[in-house]
Order: C-alpha cells, then structure tokens, then sequence
C-alpha cells in the first residue's frame, strides 16, 4: 500500500530563510506525488504535482520539489519564506486500488516569522 | 473560477442526531471524495464516488454513509451521531482518473456535544 510519511509536524524559519518540508513516501508502483496547502479556514489547495515526467517539480508561489527515487523523498523548498507561506503543507500520493483516491500525510505547520 | 462548495462552515448537532452535510461541485467532475481531518491525523478518506448512485469505502467508512443522486452533489451522511465524529470535514472531487488531482471546498466544522 501506497503511504507518505512527513519529517516535523511544525517547522519554524524567518522571514528570507529557506523553506524546507520533508516527506518520503512508499510506494511499490512509480508512485503519483503531490504537495497541497491548507491556509487558515479554506480547504486544501495543489502546490504541485509528480507524474513520472521531470524529477524537479515547479509549482505555485515560488515552491519546488524534487523527486529522488533513491531517496524515497519528495522534499518541498522554497528559496526565501515570506509571511503569507504559513499554513499547513500536506504530503499526499496517488493510491494504486484501481480508483485514483489520494492519501494524505500528518500535516506540517510551517511557522514564519519577521 | 472551479468551486466545491460545502453547504454549512460550521455545524452543532447531538449525540444520536442524524447529520447531513452537503457537498456540490460545478466543474462537472466524475469523481467526489468526502474526508475529515484532525490535527495530527491528517486527512483521512471516509467514502468516495466515481459516478452517479455509486460509491465506495475509504480508509474509515465506519458511522457514515453516502449519496450521490446527480453528478453535481455528494452528501456524508451520520446515521447517530457520536461525540468522536466531532472533526472537519472536506469533500473534494476530481475529474482526471489518472492524475488524481482533487479539488476541495473550505469544509465544516462539525462538533457533536
């Protein structure tokens, strides 16, 4: 079964700082990867995605993540963290049961501060 | 702009009431998906359903069920309400098969006292 683990269930950096959230994943398929955010009251919303194309995976508000197989990891970075990034970060891959549902990870609350 | 909307942002209900929480999308998706979500858990998967009138159990079906009469709507329902179904919950759908991507509306609060 298909399953994403997240490093840290709250990570603090400054404003400027780099932003690094970790997951690692398992998966016993080439595995669908995804990393959303959750801001304060609103549902979750896609930063990116991995389908097996490019390992470096370019998403919204400047984020990225790499893909490393040898790793298990689908690390998110962002170069420099400003105030508007703190939310909640989910981890999610694809499930391969013959429906396309997703599964989660715990959450990582990324904490910024001035 | 996509949207899923979710009819209620909070709700309080008691034990052993019957609780519906509804759910419509406008992006003429197949696939609808209901999960709750609590602090350390993350998000866990209830039911899903990839088409009209069908459904299907996640991870934690158990003191829920569903209904999707047309494309658009997909409703949780609790039979009995229990103080341990006090969480928010998400729906979200998806119209890609393959790539999963999920649209989620901004959920309920749900506490049952």
């Amino acid at each position: 079964a298909q399953s994403v683990t997240q490093l840290g269930s709250h990570v603090s950096v400054s404003e400027g700082a780099l932003v690094l959230l970790r997951c690692n994943y398992s998966s016993s398929v080439p595995p669908y990867l995804f990393w959303y955010v959750q801001y304060p009251n609103q549902g979750l919303q896609l930063l990116l995605k991995y389908t097996s194309a490019a390992t470096l995976v370019k998403g919204i508000n400047g984020f990225e993540a790499e893909f490393k197989k040898s790793e298990t990891s689908f690390h998110l970075t962002k170069p420099s963290a400003h105030m508007s990034d703190a939310a909640e970060y989910f981890c999610a891959v694809r499930t391969n049961s013959g429906y396309s549902t997703l599964t989660f990870g715990k959450g990582t609350m990324l904490l910024v501060s001035p | 702009d996509v949207k899923v909307t979710q009819s209620s942002r909070y709700l309080v209900k008691r034990t052993g009431e019957k609780v519906f929480l509804e759910c419509v999308q406008d992006m003429d998706h197949e696939n609808m998906f209901w999960y709750r979500q609590d602090p350390g858990l993350g998000l866990r998967l209830i039911y899903f359903s990839y088409d009209v009138k069908m459904k299907e159990k996640g991870d934690i079906p158990e003191g829920y069920s569903v209904s999707r009469e047309k494309k658009e709507r997909f409703s949780l329902i609790l039979e009995s309400a229990s103080t341990n179904q006090t969480s928010m919950y998400l729906c979200a759908s998806s119209g890609t098969v393959v790539l999963g991507e999920l649209f989620f509306g901004s959920g309920t609060q749900l506490s049952v006292l």
